[in-house]
């Protein structure tokens, strides 16, 4: 079974500090690990993913993400936030055997 | 390029109806899921399709099927309504299905109220 835990369901943070996220997985094979970002009434958008060429992943807009086997870990951070940054943000978890699992969102607000 | 699309982009319905929702992948694309998204969690597996076939299914009763056609697009169908199916429906494509780092486009979703 393959499961995906998102630590967090809330993030506050000011405006130029920097932005964890955290995320936890679980699976049989070898993992496929993305991050979304869905804004209000937007459609889910990918920051990056996770292709086993590297552990340090870069995305867009100013992500990035390690991938840390040992911990079972796929933590997105950003040096620093900008208000446009305030989404919803999703670890996902896919496997050969054909599903998806998405963990449960982490919303992040950023203080001006 | 035109993404992903979906339609309707809004539904009521009631309770022991049928909806069927419409997804169109990008083009190129040969594979589609579909999620759902209650508020406040995150999307939920249902099915996954590639070259017209089943790849994958999550878990959802019998009462949700989807099929693909020649063409890659597809329809997710829902029989008997319950209260408990309203929410964002979400299309992904992609170009070879789910396997390792496939990445999935999604469409802006179809908001589905059962009343």
């Amino acid at each position: 079974a393959q499961s995906v835990t998102q630590l967090d369901s809330h993030v506050s943070v000011s405006e130029g500090t920097p932005v964890l996220l955290r995320c936890n997985y679980s699976s049989s094979y070898s993992p496929s690990l993305f991050w979304y970002v869905q804004h209000p009434n937007k459609g889910l958008q990918l920051l990056l993913k996770y292709t086993s060429a590297a552990t340090l992943v870069k995305g867009i807009n100013g992500f990035e993400a390690e991938f840390k086997k040992s911990e079972t870990s796929f933590h997105l951070t950003k040096p620093s936030a900008h208000m446009s940054d305030a989404a919803e943000y999703f670890c996902v978890l896919n496997t050969n055997a054909g599903k998806s699992t998405f963990g449960d969102g982490t919303t992040l607000t950023v203080k001006p | 390029d035109t993404g992903v699309t979906q339609s309707p982009t809004h539904l009521i319905k009631t309770r022991g109806q049928q909806v069927t929702l419409r997804c169109s992948p990008i083009s190129g694309h040969k594979s589609v899921s579909w999620y759902q998204q209650v508020l406040g969690q995150g999307p939920q597996f249902i099915f996954q399709y590639y070259e017209k076939e089943e790849r994958g299914r999550g878990n959802f009763p019998d009462r949700f099927s989807a099929r693909q056609f020649p063409n890659y697009s597809s329809e997710l169908n829902v029989n008997a309504l319950l209260l408990g199916d309203s929410a964002l429906y979400l299309c992904a494509s992609s170009f070879a299905g789910l396997a390792g780092t496939e990445t999935q486009y999604f469409g802006p979703g179809t908001r589905l109220l059962v009343l």
